[in-house]
């Protein structure tokens, strides 16, 4: 059975970094793609970025709202996804899921952590 | 960017009834590219379709996905009480995006 399990969420004030991380089992995490998605009461859901796996040389793509502030990676050894993310705003208020991705779409989802971008 | 519109916003239905929701995208996709989420309150979404029309692992026959180009359709042939709940389309024809949702409530 595939879970996935985020941690990391919290408070932290604008400008400030998070990382997020999503423990993986139950299949073959290191040829798996992942993604992150948000969920906003405003806004739905958002796709946030997603890494590539092994075979497929582990490249990542973002949304346009967070390049260059968030970054994606993944330790295969610990079966374990990241987003690191900098530069927070407001905007960036969310529930943050870890989904695998096939090319097309989003199988399997964790519970979801919540993070809050506030002074 | 792909935008797709969902429609009705609330479709108030009762248990046994037929319900249709609607995904329009703003400009064609491959029917591989469209997939339809359900979510209820406190959970995660849960993949129903994906491929437009394949349903996903574990999901009832009374799901059913059809449509192409610009105009999808997810199909729920006879409610039952667990069906209430809100439903998502997601296009991967260009990175991915969402649909804003339909709340499908009990009349």
């Amino acid at each position: 059975e595939v879970q996935l399990v985020e941690s990391g969420g919290g408070l932290v004030n604008p400008g400030g970094s998070l990382r997020l991380s999503c423990a993986a089992s139950g299949f073959v995490f290191n040829d798996a793609w992942m993604s992150w998605v948000r969920q906003t009461p405003g806004k739905g859901l958002e796709w946030v970025g997603r890494i590539k796996g092994k075979t497929d040389g582990g490249t990542t793509d973002y949304s346009a709202p967070v390049k260059g502030r968030f970054t994606i990676s993944r330790d295969d050894s610990k079966n374990t996804l990241y987003l690191q993310m900098n530069s927070l705003k407001s905007e960036d208020t969310a529930v943050y899921y870890c989904t695998t991705n096939s090319e097309y779409h989003f199988a399997s989802w964790g519970q979801g952590t919540l993070v809050t971008v506030s002074s | 960017e792909i935008v797709l519109t969902q429609s009705p916003g609330t479709l108030s239905l009762s248990p046994g009834e037929r319900a249709t929701l609607s995904c329009r995208a703003s400009q064609s996709i491959r029917s591989s590219n469209l997939a339809w989420y359900q979510q209820k309150p406190g959970q995660a979404p849960r993949l129903l379709i994906y491929g437009a029309s394949s349903r996903a692992a574990g999901i009832p026959d009374r799901f059913s996905g059809s449509g192409s180009g610009t105009d999808f359709t997810l199909t729920i042939g006879r409610l039952e009480p667990e069906d209430f709940a809100v439903y998502y389309c997601q296009q991967s024809g260009s990175l991915y995006t969402f649909g804003q949702g339909t709340n499908l409530e009990i009349k």
